[in-house]
């Protein structure tokens, strides 16, 4: 079975809108960390938002917060007033364990931020 | 800092030839993984490494070899590349604690075997 799940393969928002990512998981581990990444046409891999598994209120960094709900198993990532350097693909991605070391990623949602 | 550096950018090798990709790390980070891109697949962890001296199987580790002799470099080895090695590499690097273990990552290696 998939650890990590992103059903959204491309998604559009109009510019200055938000825009809900999905992204569900798979583990019997209690203690896990959920992790939302994004990767520009450049390439490079970047660090947007953490959420422990522990964490009782949604994780929030600017203008990303993440939408955690522990009983449906769901990491959505929510982007506020999305703006036109936001085009990119998004990959959510999940770590087993308090302090493990074993990280799994979604397949990825590309996301269009449209003028 | 340099941050998280990978050695070389672009590759491209012959079936049945054999490499290595460097990754280095100028944050004293004692975590180093190695992951592989595929289209449409995200990213896969190969190989990974929790200190000096130490390397360990991820998910998809057969093919590759890795080394980390010194804090700061992992190495991922293809001794006989194949066609369906041929993917983006990706190194990163994390600390215990920091943002749940955080990784930071390189710019990624594109290689191609033909």
């Amino acid at each position: 079975a998939q650890k990590i799940t992103q059903t959204q393969p491309g998604m559009f928002v109009q510019e200055k809108e938000a825009v809900t990512l999905d992204c569900t998981y798979d583990t019997s581990d209690q203690s896990y960390g959920l992790f939302w990444y994004k990767q520009p046409s450049s390439g490079e891999m970047i660090f947007l938002i953490y959420q422990g598994s522990y964490d009782e209120q949604n994780a929030t960094e600017g203008r990303y917060s993440l939408n955690f709900q522990k009983a449906r198993k769901s990491a959505n990532l929510v982007i506020s007033a999305s703006q036109l350097g936001d085009s990119a693909m998004y990959f959510c991605a999940m770590r087993e364990g308090l302090t493990g070391n074993q990280f799994y990623f979604g397949t990825g949602t590309s996301l269009t931020v449209i003028p | 800092n340099a941050g998280v550096t990978q050695t070389p950018k672009f590759r491209v090798l012959k079936t049945g030839q054999s490499m290595t990709l460097l990754c280095a790390q100028d944050m004293n980070h004692e975590y180093m993984y190695w992951y592989r891109q595929d289209p449409g697949m995200g990213l896969r962890l190969i190989h990974y490494s929790v200190g000096e001296g130490t390397t360990a199987k991820g998910e998809v580790p057969d093919g590759y070899n890795v080394s980390r002799l010194k804090k700061q470099n992992f190495l991922l080895g293809l001794e006989s590349a194949a066609p369906s090695q041929t993917s983006v590499y990706f190194c990163a690097s994390s600390y215990p604690g920091g943002r749940g273990n955080e990784q930071f990552f390189g710019p990624g290696t594109r290689l191609t075997v033909l």
